[in-house]
């Protein structure tokens, strides 16, 4: 069966290190992959989606890169900050068939240190 | 203000009891869905929606049922609500449903079964 993991136990940086976030997949052949951050008592909010022919993608501090040969995605923060503390989630998808739906990982908790 | 909310925030009710999550997107997005989240399991897919009047189940749908008579509503409705359904459920829309596309969601309600 297709399967996300991301790392269950949360990830504790120093502020201004670069936090880096694993997601890895088994069964699947995503064509997609986005990456969502959720605060305490919020819903997600959507930040990068990386497609599969695309093996890195930036955006501000943040960098997405997409491995299909290892079934892994890691995100990275730069110069992390004490407001980068959130839970990350990752959410392969494998193209525009069949459902439109997203499964999402159970995501991994970032706290920064000041 | 554009955006999705979901009413209510929090609800307590008793098992048996018929409950019902609202959710209302301002966007006009075609594609809306009904996920679960819990400590353990991550975010998982009730129902979504394509368009008006179109619904489909998701990975856990028994024990739920939805309804889509206009674009920006999307209720959740809990028959005969049980124990095991205490959760925060999170409602989200996409504009075309495909797979590359983000999905935005709402703040979601806390519903507590005793």
């Amino acid at each position: 069966s297709q399967k996300i993991e991301q790392n269950s136990e949360a990830l504790n940086i120093q502020e201004g290190k670069t936090a880096t976030l694993t997601c890895n997949y088994t069964n699947y052949s995503p064509a997609y992959l986005q990456w969502y951050r959720q605060d305490p008592g919020r819903g997600p909010v959507f930040l990068l989606l990386i497609r599969e022919n695309e093996k890195e993608k930036r955006k501000e501090r943040l960098k997405v890169t997409f491995d299909t040969t290892l079934k892994q995605s890691l995100f990275h923060i730069t110069a992390s900050q004490p407001a980068d503390s959130a839970t990350y989630l990752c959410a392969p998808s494998e193209g525009d068939t069949g459902r439109r739906a997203l499964t999402f990982g159970s995501g991994t908790r970032l706290q920064v240190q000041p | 203000d554009a955006g999705i909310t979901q009413s209510p925030r929090y609800k307590i009710t008793e098992t048996g009891r018929q409950v019902t999550l609202m959710c209302h997107q301002t966007w006009s997005h075609s594609y809306m869905f009904w996920y679960r989240q819990d400590l353990g399991h991550g975010l998982r897919l009730i129902y979504y929606s394509a368009a008006a009047d179109i619904t489909d189940k998701g990975e856990v749908p028994d024990g739920y049922v939805v309804s889509r008579s206009k674009t920006e509503n999307f209720p959740l409705t809990l028959e005969s609500a049980t124990r095991s359904q205490t959760s925060v459920y999170f409602c989200a829309s996409s504009d075309a449903g495909y797979s590359n596309q983000p999905q935005h969601f709402g703040d979601g309600t806390r519903l507590s079964i005793l």
